[in-house]
């Protein structure tokens, strides 16, 4: 089975220049998840979707960042115009189920590695 | 909100016992997690324990919780050269959502 995949894997911008990420998920796979991982820190969700709804999106900073899922699988994340704070790895996750009653496991990819100078 | 917290780092000899621990704030967490990360690489589930569940041992791998005190351990028995890595210990935080710690980089010497 094909794990999640990202891309670009690494990506130097300067500040105020814009970036996108792109992610598919594992087939089948309802909830995906973007995640920012500052260096030295653990992962934050930015942002929940289930099928191509937002189910979370409280800490997406929506004034430069946006994402879309449009067809309920694959996803983009945008940041624009960038800032020197938003370097760090944007992890992508998938999960086949939602809510309670499941064990939730999270699938990641390897990341897309933003650096802004 | 949920907080996550970690001891940062952790060294231990080849073939000895590396204990990780975690607490947390939120008691209403169904499951409870380890995830593993390896350079360069995205997290890895290594295994979970269910809200109603004192202990589970899986291989080398036993995981502790005290709910009372709000404490989840992790126990690698004969840790490896490759059991170096990181490890969050992460909380669901409602509606699928996962919260983590920092994570504890284990550092693995001979």
């Amino acid at each position: 089975e094909a794990g999640v995949a990202q891309s670009p894997r690494y990506k130097i911008i300067e500040k105020r220049q814009s970036v996108a990420f792109w992610c598919n998920p594992i087939s089948g796979h309802a909830t995906l998840y973007w995640y920012q991982q500052i260096l030295g820190q653990g992962p934050k969700l930015l942002i929940q979707f289930q099928n191509n709804g937002v189910v979370d999106d409280s800490q997406l900073p929506k004034d430069r960042f946006s994402a879309e899922r449009l067809k309920g699988v694959d996803s983009t994340l945008k940041i624009q115009p960038a800032k020197l704070e938003d370097s760090a790895v944007y992890l992508c996750a998938s999960s086949s189920k939602s809510g309670t009653g499941n064990t939730g496991e999270l699938f990641f990819g390897e990341g897309s590695r933003l650096t802004v100078l | 909100g949920e907080d996550v917290e970690q001891s940062l780092f952790l060294s231990v000899r080849e073939g000895d016992s590396s204990v990780i621990n975690c607490t947390y704030t939120d008691s209403s967490s169904t499951y409870l997690y380890w995830y593993k990360q390896e350079p360069g690489a995205g997290l890895q589930l290594l295994t979970y324990i269910f809200s109603n569940m004192d202990m589970k041992q899986d291989q080398r791998l036993t995981v502790l919780l005290n709910k009372k005190d709000k404490h989840l351990s992790l126990r690698i028995a004969d840790t490896q050269t490759g059991d170096s890595a990181i490890y969050f210990c992460a909380v669901s935080g409602g509606y699928n959502k996962l919260i983590f710690g920092a994570g504890t980089r284990l550092a693995v010497h001979p």
